[in-house]
């Protein structure tokens, strides 16, 4: 069974400091991985999608790496404002079952002044 | 404007009284889902579709039903809901579901007494 892991849960980043947000799964069999953020009390907002076959997937100031054979995707905000305060989310879509995503827990990050 | 439309955005309710909260999507999009998303639990899928008259289950399908007559809509059915239903859902569509990211409706809150 795929189980998808993001640690820490929380952080906090003074302003301009790079951030790096970690996902793992344990079942290296997926078709992609998607990154998303998401605002207290709102819906989700998707930033990434890195297919298998990709290693990285970069918009502006966000990059995504995926190491499909270590069961690991980082996203890596650059030079980080207050207005990146959120929680981010990943998610994998598995390779058995297409129409399935499974999502991580989350990281809330705080981006302090 | 592209987007996923979600009503009601609050609703309370009583234990076993049916209800129907809609999903819609105005970007012909073939593939629909829904979610919810609870306190240390995070966003498990419920139910998706891939295309019109085709659903199938998520990972928490228990006490919800579906159906897929139109592209643009998506209702998620409770036809006897139980207090542990009370969640935040999540609508969200996708041009395909395999190698398109999912865009999010806004939410709904349901509170089940």
């Amino acid at each position: 069974k795929q189980e998808v892991t993001q640690i820490p849960a929380a952080l906090s980043v003074p302003e301009g400091e790079n951030l790096v947000l970690n996902c793992s799964f344990t079942d290296s069999a997926i078709y992609n991985l998607q990154w998303f953020r998401q605002d207290p009390g709102k819906g989700l907002t998707s930033l990434l999608l890195i297919q298998s076959s990709q290693r990285e997937q970069t918009s502006g100031r966000l990059n995504a790496s995926l190491d499909k054979s270590s069961g690991r995707s980082t996203l890596y905000i650059a030079a980080s404002q207050p207005g990146d305060s959120a929680t981010y989310l990943c998610a994998v879509k598995r390779a058995d079952s297409w129409g399935k995503l499974q999502f991580g827990s989350g990281t809330q990050v705080v981006v302090t002044p | 404007e592209a987007q996923v439309t979600q009503n009601p955005r609050y609703l309370i309710t009583v234990t076993g009284k049916k209800l129907t909260v809609t999903c819609s999507q105005n970007m012909n999009h073939e593939y629909m889902s829904w979610y919810r998303q609870d306190p240390g639990l995070g966003l498990r899928q419920i139910y998706y579709s891939m295309n019109v008259e085709v659903t199938d289950k998520g990972d928490v399908p228990e006490g919800y039903k579906v159906s897929r007559k139109e592209k643009r809509n998506f209702p998620l059915i409770l036809e006897s809901p139980s207090p542990n239903q009370t969640s935040l859902y999540f609508c969200a569509s996708s041009l395909d579901g395999l190698d398109y990211e999912q865009y999010f409706g806004p939410g709904t809150r349901l509170t089940v007494t």
